[in-house]
């Protein structure tokens, strides 16, 4: 069955400093794709960064980096230098095939970032 | 500006009554999704739209209406019918349902529904 999984609720991080947070997928549809996005107190949903499974280096935006280990089916997002409007929930989502060829995002749960000052 | 734009931002649903939440969008997307978030748990995707006088049901269409007559609208209606409707809903756009590499889901803002 296709599933994201993020196992860290909540996190914390001192401001200036760089977090990991984590997600691992499944799927055995070997055309996919890894998506993290940012849902601040507003509601709104972010597109922050994507990775395809063929790409062969692992996606960077501004801060915003994908520690992408295939092997290990995990697409961790690594934000550098947190800033306070950092502090958000953030969902890790996947596209793949399943076997009635819907190609719909499969989401996480989420993990609540707290940046303090 | 592109963007999509949900209306209302708050809304409230009287016992037995249905209610439309609007999702316009101007970045000339071909598909549109709902999805419904409830605390604690990812989005839900209620119903997603290919092109114009399309859509599909997705994981909990249930009580829940869509119409797609123009591009750029893609509008849900809550029925009486669902029984706990509170929630947030989110819609979404992208260039295609399928399509390789990104096709990347853009949001609107979101429209919290609750019950009186």
């Amino acid at each position: 069955a296709q599933k994201i999984t993020q196992t860290q609720p909540g996190m914390f991080v001192q401001e200036k400093e760089a977090v990991t947070l984590d997600c691992t997928y499944d799927t055995s549809d070997p055309s996919y794709g890894l998506f993290w996005y940012k849902q601040p107190s507003s509601g709104e949903m972010i597109f922050l960064i994507y990775q395809g499974s063929y790409d062969q280096q692992n996606a960077t935006e501004g801060r915003y980096s994908l520690n992408f280990q295939k092997a290990r089916k995990s697409a961790n997002l690594v934000i550098s230098a947190s800033q306070l409007g950092d502090s958000a929930m953030y969902f890790c989502a996947m596209r793949a095939s399943n076997a009635g060829n819907n190609r719909k995002l499969i989401w996480g749960l989420g993990t609540s970032l707290a940046v303090n000052p | 500006d592109g963007g999509i734009t949900q209306s209302p931002k708050y809304l409230f649903r009287k016992e037995g009554q249905n209610v439309t939440l609007s999702c316009e969008q101007n970045l000339n997307h071909d598909a549109m999704y709902w999805y419904r978030q409830d605390p604690g748990q990812g989005l839900r995707l209620i119903y997603y739209s290919q092109i114009v006088n399309d859509f599909q049901k997705g994981d909990i269409a249930e009580g829940y209406s869509v119409s797609r007559e123009k591009k750029e609208s893609f509008p849900l209606t809550v029925t009486s019918a669902q029984k706990n409707p509170t929630a947030f809903y989110l819609c979404a756009s992208s260039i295609s349902w399928t399509g390789g590499g990104k096709n990347i889901q853009y949001f609107g803002a979101g429209t919290r529904l609750s019950v009186l």
